[in-house]
């Protein structure tokens, strides 16, 4: 079954500076790759989605690029604010499991002011 | 428009008790999820429907059981609760049909002792 692994699973950065969270996925089949953030005591949300048809997808300061060579997806946060401050969790799901999506175990981002 | 809503918010269990954890959505989705999660382990998937009438297991699906009502609810029973189990469960939905991310619910914490 589809194994999805995060990178780093703690960040800090200071305000103003980028951050970025890597993640890799197992199954070649998966072509749905979601990012969550989830602040402290809150449900997850997602944040930004990427479809295996394309390279990258930018939303204002969140941006997130695949490679399906290397079945690796990132989420890149620029001019990272304190409010960034939060888990982010990645995602996989595929046409094969359509229904099965498949978290990562987590990055927490701390943005220090 | 109420999303997702998971009840009870909170739970304390003895061991070997038995509960359910109820979850109906209003957005008229197909697929109903449940996760559990736990400290740096990310969001696991205990069982997930993906219409109404089907059910499936998911990555962790020992020691629970689920029943799809009706389009609306999806509820998870744990039959005799364990400490393990101790954990913040995630109740989601998706539409399968435009292919987006979760709905998720505020969730339910639960302690068995």
């Amino acid at each position: 079954g589809e194994n999805v692994e995060q990178h780093p699973s703690t960040l800090s950065v200071q305000e103003g500076d980028s951050a970025v969270i890597k993640c890799t996925y197992s199954d070649s089949a998966s072509n749905y790759f979601p990012w969550y953030k989830q602040e402290l005591g809150k449900r997850p949300q997602l944040i930004i989605d990427i479809r295996s048809n394309v390279g990258e997808k930018k939303d204002q300061r969140i941006a997130v690029t695949l490679n399906k060579t290397a079945k690796h997806f990132s989420l890149h946060i620029t001019e990272t604010q304190p409010e960034d401050s939060a888990v982010y969790f990645c995602a996989a799901s595929s046409k094969t499991s359509y229904d099965k999506v498949i978290f990562g175990p987590g990055t927490s981002l701390s943005v220090i002011p | 428009n109420a999303g997702v809503t998971q009840t009870p918010k909170f739970q304390v269990l003895k061991t070997g008790q038995s509960m359910t954890l109820q979850c109906a959505q209003d957005m008229n989705h197909n697929s109903m999820y449940w996760y559990r999660q736990d400290p740096g382990m990310g969001l696991r998937l205990i069982y997930y429907s993906a219409s109404e009438g089907t059910t499936d297991k998911g990555e962790v699906p020992n020691g629970y059981n689920v029943s799809r009502l009706n389009k609306r609810e999806f509820s998870l029973r744990l039959e005799s609760a364990a400490p393990s189990q101790t954990s913040v469960y995630f109740c989601a939905s998706r539409d399968r049909a435009s292919s987006n991310g979760y709905t998720f619910g505020s969730g339910t914490r639960l302690t068995v002792v």
